[in-house]
Formats: C-alpha cells, structure tokens, sequence
C-alpha cells in the first residue's frame, strides 16, 4: 500500500479566514513534504519533516505553519492567504529520509483557492 | 546540483512505444534518476528509478547510459491513460530527500 491522503480535496477562504491541511500515511514513512504546485507549474517544495523534526523549510512565509504531531500526519496551517497563494497542495512521505534510492508517494493533493 | 533537460511535448500513437528522453549532464555519481507523472491535476505518481544499470518494473523501463548524462524512459504500449506530464528528476543535497521538479514532458497519446 503506497497511499497517503489529504483533505480537504478542495478549500476555499477568505484572507482573514486560518484553515488547516491535512496529510496522513500509514506506511511508516519517517519522511513528509510539502509542496505547491501552481497552474501550469512544477511542484515547488516547500517543507520537509524527518523524523518528525523540520528538516528543510524553503523560505516559505510565515502565513504557512506546518506541523507533524506524530510520524504518520502533517498538518500545514494557514493564516492570512493571499490570492496568489492559491494553487494545489501536495503532501508525500517517503521511507527513509536522507537515504540515496529513498521514493516518495504523493497524495492526490488539496486545491487552495483564496478569495 | 544537478539539473534535467526534458523536450516540452511530445506524441505517442496508442499502443505503441513511448520513448521519452531527458539529460542530465551535470549529475553525480550518488546521484539517482527518478521518473514521475502528474495526470491533469492529481498528485505526481512514481513510475521508477536508477543509479546506473537499466532498471523495469510493471510500468515503464528506465534506460542509462554508461556516462549517465542522460536517460530514456519507455512506455512499452502506450494508452490514452499515459497522457500526463512526465518529469524526469535527478535527486539534489545529498543527505536531503527533496525532489526538484523540472518542468516535464507532457506526452499526449494519441487514439
């Protein structure tokens, strides 16, 4: 089994709104990420949790506050959106962080749209 | 770190062979190539990998060539299903597991 999931599938807030989403695997991965892709555009990495520890934060902006209680969620919290951060958000994990052959699996992602 | 170069588009009729190429002349030699596909606003799905030899697994073969600058993915028999964006990705910062998606190949299959 090679799934991870995300919710909400779609989200739609208002600047002053804070929402959250959510990732979960439960394939012991130690490894997730966060990653915004936008239309017509690559993923873009944003986070990545080893371990449960923050182990890379693409000088995201503040407005983006990920979390990782336990080695099977990654919550990534939002606060003060502005439209241009509208755009789908993906969630991976993978086995062994650091590890040279490590895959990462994605989740079907979660569509951000920001009024 | 090293960097891919994928062409932008590509056609394949159905039922034939897709055969999708990518360099990367920078790569080092711990240095893997992976290769995703991003069906129309899904999650990027693994498709396969490989340091140096040729690798094939239920979906797709994976072609390196001996200086390992570049590589060739095939699709033995190509579906409509195949249509996606096709990102050839050589993994960067040793030590980290972050992939660095290049801007892809998106292949149409054609009926």
């Amino acid at each position: 089994d090679t799934e991870v999931t995300q919710t909400p599938k779609h989200l739609v807030m208002g600047m002053t709104n804070k929402k959250s989403l959510k990732c979960e695997q439960h394939m012991g991965h130690r490894a997730m990420y966060w990653y915004k892709q936008k239309a017509k555009k690559p993923p873009e990495l944003m986070f990545v949790y080893s371990y449960e520890k923050l182990s890379i934060n693409e000088s995201v902006p503040s407005r983006f506050s990920p979390e990782c209680p336990n080695s099977s969620l990654l919550n990534l919290h939002l606060h003060a959106l502005q439209p241009e951060d509208s755009a789908l958000y993906l969630c991976a994990s993978s086995q062994d962080p650091g590890g040279g052959s490590d895959t990462q699996y994605f989740g079907p992602g979660t569509r951000l749209t920001v009024l | 770190d090293a960097k891919t170069t994928q062409p932008t588009s590509m056609d394949c009729a159905e039922g034939r062979a897709a055969n999708l190429p990518c360099n990367h002349s920078t790569i080092s030699g711990n240095e893997y190539v992976y290769w995703y596909r991003q069906i129309h606003s899904q999650g990027p799905q693994y498709i396969i990998h490989g340091l140096k030899n040729n690798e094939t697994n239920e979906m797709a073969s994976l072609i390196i060539t001996e200086d390992r600058k570049s590589s060739t993915l095939i699709l033995p028999h190509a579906t409509l299903r195949d249509t996606a964006v096709y990102y050839c990705i050589v993994r960067v910062r040793a030590g980290a597991n972050n992939l660095f998606f290049g801007t892809g190949t998106r292949l149409t299959v054609i009926p």
